[in-house]
């Protein structure tokens, strides 16, 4: 079945410093979401891409859907303690008429203050 | 507004016991979509319902059944509970098939 595959797993950084996580898709993706968990709580829909190459910008953080729309990366610059949470990457999967979301294994951040 | 509202929070239940969890959409979101989200996973899709019919099954097995009522509210059950099926179960709700997922805040099942 179709898989997303993010990494890393986990990511300790110390207040201050960047963040990277990646989404690759051995299949091309029609669009990708972003969604951020905090500890205890529920995904919170960040951002979509949907066109080759996109980037999108949301304060510190910077979203790109790669050319191919095979990978997709999420890049938090300057880290701060309320960054911490497990951010995922998702597909909408067509089934069924219906749209599912193929969610990654996501990449848990851990900052440091 | 109120956003997607799951009850209950918490529950145990015994191995082989029933259980329906419940899930109140956006007003106006005529989708929901219900995931299990096991601890240190990503969350899974098991339905989604819109206009009160399925529209989408994952791969679980027939003893996890939902539905959508008139209101658009929904509720999952599922049968024969394993050890296996203590998760957090999420419900999404969206405006249609295919915009953004609101998830509720998820109801923490226990199995024993």
């Amino acid at each position: 079945g179709q898989q997303v595959m993010q990494i890393p797993q986990y990511q300790h950084v110390q207040e201050g410093e960047d963040f990277t996580t990646y989404c690759n898709s051995s299949t091309t993706l029609s669009n990708i979401q972003w969604y951020k968990q905090r500890p205890g709580g529920h995904p919170v829909f960040l951002i979509q891409l949907v066109k080759s190459g996109e980037v999108k910008k949301q304060k510190r953080l910077t979203f790109q859907f790669g050319e191919a729309k095979k990978n997709s990366s999420l890049h938090i610059t300057a880290t701060q303690t309320t960054d911490v949470g497990t951010y995922f990457c998702a597909e909408p999967v067509r089934g069924n008429a219906g749209n599912m979301l193929t969610f990654g294994g996501g990449t848990r951040l851990m900052v440091k203050p | 507004d109120a956003g997607v509202t799951q009850s209950p929070t918490h529950l145990i239940k015994t191995r082989g016991q029933h259980v329906t969890l419940r899930c109140s959409p956006i007003s106006g979101h005529k989708s929901v979509s219900w995931y299990q989200q096991v601890l240190g996973q990503g969350p899974q899709f098991i339905f989604q319902y819109y206009e009160k019919e399925e529209r989408g099954r994952g791969n679980f097995p027939d003893r996890f059944s939902a539905r959508q009522f008139p209101n658009y509210s929904s509720e999952l059950n599922v049968n024969a509970l394993l050890l296996g099926d203590s998760a957090l179960y999420l419900c999404a709700s969206s405006l249609h098939l295919n915009t953004e997922a609101f998830f509720g805040q998820g109801t923490r099942l226990t199995v024993v």
